[in-house]
């Protein structure tokens, strides 16, 4: 099993601050994805990177993946209380996916 | 479209009592479906992954004899938890992909919260 660390594992944060979660691996993977889980719910796909270097953008949300294939980081501008959830990185081992630990995000008024 | 239905969404049920979890993709087929498992303010941890028409590959540590899986057609496949305990519950979440390749994403249920008194 491939190991994903995501870091912080929590974080609070007012509306209007900007805030950065880092997905990091030892592994190369062909592709990253990340997930938003609300509680009692399935995680909802936010984006999938496979190129080396990529840079996403959805809204205020953007993605990159490391050039080495390694790593991710989702970085959120201007958090809103609608974006508090849990975060999660998800690495494809074969064909399943594995999943790093999260990041629960609260972002309050 | 590529929506994954799981059902029940919540199940109470007895110690020693089994639960059958349905997995559904509604409106696409899947020969390869997982199952997940979720501790509270953890992630998800992969149990099994399930193949139509042949038995499931399991996860180190997942006991196959308690965790029945049942894959009979391209858009149903089922976790039974058998001679249910307490430290059994937990959240169990199925997914899917499109046919596609391992780049393509999964499609996730919404989970069955399942607690054994």
């Amino acid at each position: 099993t491939q190991l994903l660390e995501q870091s912080p594992q929590f974080l609070s944060i007012q509306e209007g601050e900007n805030l950065t979660v880092y997905c990091n691996s030892s592994s190369v993977f062909s592709s990253l994805q990340w997930y938003r889980q609300e509680p009692g719910e399935g995680p909802v796909l936010l984006v999938t990177v496979v190129t080396g270097g990529e840079v996403k953008k959805l809204k205020r949300l953007t993605f990159q993946f490391g050039d080495a294939r390694k790593d991710s980081s989702l970085h959120i501008t201007a958090a809103q209380p609608g974006d508090t959830g849990l975060y999660l990185c998800a690495g494809s081992s074969g064909y399943a996916l594995n999943f790093g630990k999260g990041t629960s995000l609260l972002v309050t008024p | 479209g590529a929506v994954v239905s799981q059902h029940p969404s919540r199940v109470i049920c007895k110690s020693g009592t089994s639960v059958k979890i349905e997995c559904r993709s509604l409106d696409f087929q899947a020969t390869t479906m997982f199952w997940y498992r979720q501790f509270p303010k953890q992630s998800l941890m992969l149990m099994a992954t399930s193949n139509e028409g042949s038995k499931a590959t399991y996860e180190q540590g997942v006991e196959k004899d308690k965790f029945l899986i049942n894959h009979a057609s391209l858009t149903l496949s089922t976790l039974t938890v058998t001679s249910a305990h307490p430290e059994d519950s937990s959240f169990y979440i199925c997914s899917a992909r499109v046919l596609g390749g391992e780049n393509s994403p999964l499609h996730f249920g919404n989970g069955t919260r399942l607690t054994v008194t």
